[in-house]
């Protein structure tokens, strides 16, 4: 049972240059979700997916854009790469209702932005 | 507007000593709160859930509506609780998970 899979683990990007990480999960979970993780700033949430057709700006959702593709696939994407985006993104999926809700993480991508 | 504060970036405790990890939030509604760990080179996970009210690895955590709290606490700290701990909000309407800055654990032999 794969979980959540994200793709790249690692990537280094020009400013400027664009790109789109994927993730897919295998739960057949209704909810989606991007964070990023920062020294000092924790999780914060980027865009979710609360199901198949919806997407919904979270905290910091300046310089990105989301496709929930399928209920399996929710990715996110850099259109012109900023150094300030240099950080650690976590895609995670939930069912999405309830109060024993769970969220499952990816094992993150690292990105750098030069 | 909705968040969830943990004021301390680094806790730092001997073995064997008590753990007392601090959130706090804010949020109109009804809160769902949880608490998630990420231990070295490995995934973010689900520690506990203050619905549950269960004790996992000998932690718990008590909502606190009238403080707007839900710390996490552990009577002896053991070396393998080292790690990242999160607390999280769940806006239940909105199936929209929000985290704190975290805590990052300290055991000390």
């Amino acid at each position: 049972n794969a979980g959540v899979t994200q793709t790249p683990k690692f990537q280094v990007l020009k400013t400027g240059q664009s790109m789109t990480l994927q993730c897919a999960q295998d739960m057949n979970h209704n909810s989606m979700y991007w964070y990023r993780q920062d020294p000092g700033m924790g999780l914060r949430l980027i865009y979710y997916s609360a199901s198949e057709g919806t997407t919904d700006k979270g905290e910091v959702p300046n310089g990105y854009n989301v496709s929930r593709l399928n209920k399996r696939e929710f990715s996110l994407r850099l259109e012109s790469a900023a150094p300030s985006q240099t950080s650690v993104y976590f895609c995670a999926s939930s069912e999405g209702q309830g109060s024993n809700t769970e969220a499952f993480f990816g094992q993150g991508t690292r990105l750098t932005v030069v | 507007a909705q968040r969830v504060t943990q004021p301390e970036k680094l806790l730092s405790v001997f073995k064997g000593a008590p753990v007392e990890l601090k959130c706090n939030y804010s949020y109109s509604g009804s809160p769902e709160l949880f608490w998630y760990v990420q231990y070295s080179r490995q995934r973010l996970q689900l520690l506990l859930r203050h619905i549950s009210r269960e004790s996992i690895k000998g932690f718990t955590a008590d909502l606190n509506k009238g403080e707007t709290s839900f710390h996490l606490k552990k009577p002896f700290a053991q070396e393998e609780d080292s790690a990242m701990y999160y607390c999280a909000l769940l806006y239940s309407s909105a199936s929209k998970i929000i985290f704190g800055s975290g805590t990052r654990l300290s055991i000390r032999p």
